[in-house]
């Protein structure tokens, strides 16, 4: 079993929808959770960055994370063609030199 | 957020030949690098995780001669890949974090080399 499981889709959605894009993990010594947008050949943008449980918002896009489950979500609201990307999740433990585990990516296609 | 700069943003090279890659953190001091491969439609996976001015730790499975890191400075390291062969080919994409005090940012990414091995 993969430490951090995602559906690797594709999605597809049409403008103004409600994405969800949702990732579980088995380690409870992950802290620190992540969100990245990578599109095609470039590297991976953060997105959303959180610590523990809860939510983060940041204009369209908001992080929950729910550590008593181990599951992790990112909703984008009023989807636009320029979301479409591919989303990795990632996570980590605490310290400076961690590196990150991710999620295998849910590629993701807004429809105009 | 801070600026990752990966150079170059693709390269071809002929096989046996050897091919550098460099990763520089622009706005900030980067204590900790990482190097990922990413295969098409697949996730990253992560090479080696570098230091300054200390030997890189590789992953399991990755020959550490044959893809050498290198971290002379905190805002620049590289990866070259060695006697480069078809198989090679692959995206290679460094992430670069500060060091202390911020213990608990968060990695920042290069923009990816698409390398070609013919």
């Amino acid at each position: 079993q993969k430490e951090v499981e995602q559906d690797p889709g594709p999605l597809s959605v049409p403008e103004g929808a409600i994405v969800s894009l949702n990732c579980t993990y088995s380690n409870s010594a992950f802290q620190y959770f992540m969100w990245y947008r990578q599109y095609s050949r470039k590297g991976p943008e953060l997105l959303m960055y959180t610590y523990s449980s809860g939510n983060k918002e940041d204009g369209r896009f908001t992080a929950q994370v729910d550590k008593s489950s181990k599951y992790i979500s990112l909703f984008i609201r009023d989807s636009q063609p320029s979301d479409s990307a591919t989303y990795l999740c990632a996570m980590r433990v605490s310290g400076s030199a961690r590196q990150l585990t991710f999620g295998s990516g849910t590629q993701l296609t807004v429809l105009p | 957020g801070a600026v990752v700069s990966q150079h170059p943003s693709w390269v071809i090279c002929k096989s046996g030949t050897s091919v550098k890659i460099e990763c520089r953190s622009l706005d900030f001091q980067a204590t900790t690098m990482f190097w990922y491969r990413q295969f098409p439609k697949q996730s990253l996976m992560l090479m080696a995780t570098s230091n300054e001015g200390s030997k890189a730790t590789y992953e399991q499975g990755v020959e550490k001669d044959k893809f050498l890191i290198n971290h002379a400075s905190l805002t620049l390291s590289t990866l070259t890949v060695t006697s480069a062969h078809p198989e090679d080919s692959s995206f290679y994409i460094c992430s670069a974090r500060q060091g202390p005090p911020f213990v608990n940012t968060e990695a920042f990414f290069g923009q990816g080399t698409r390398l070609t091995v013919v």
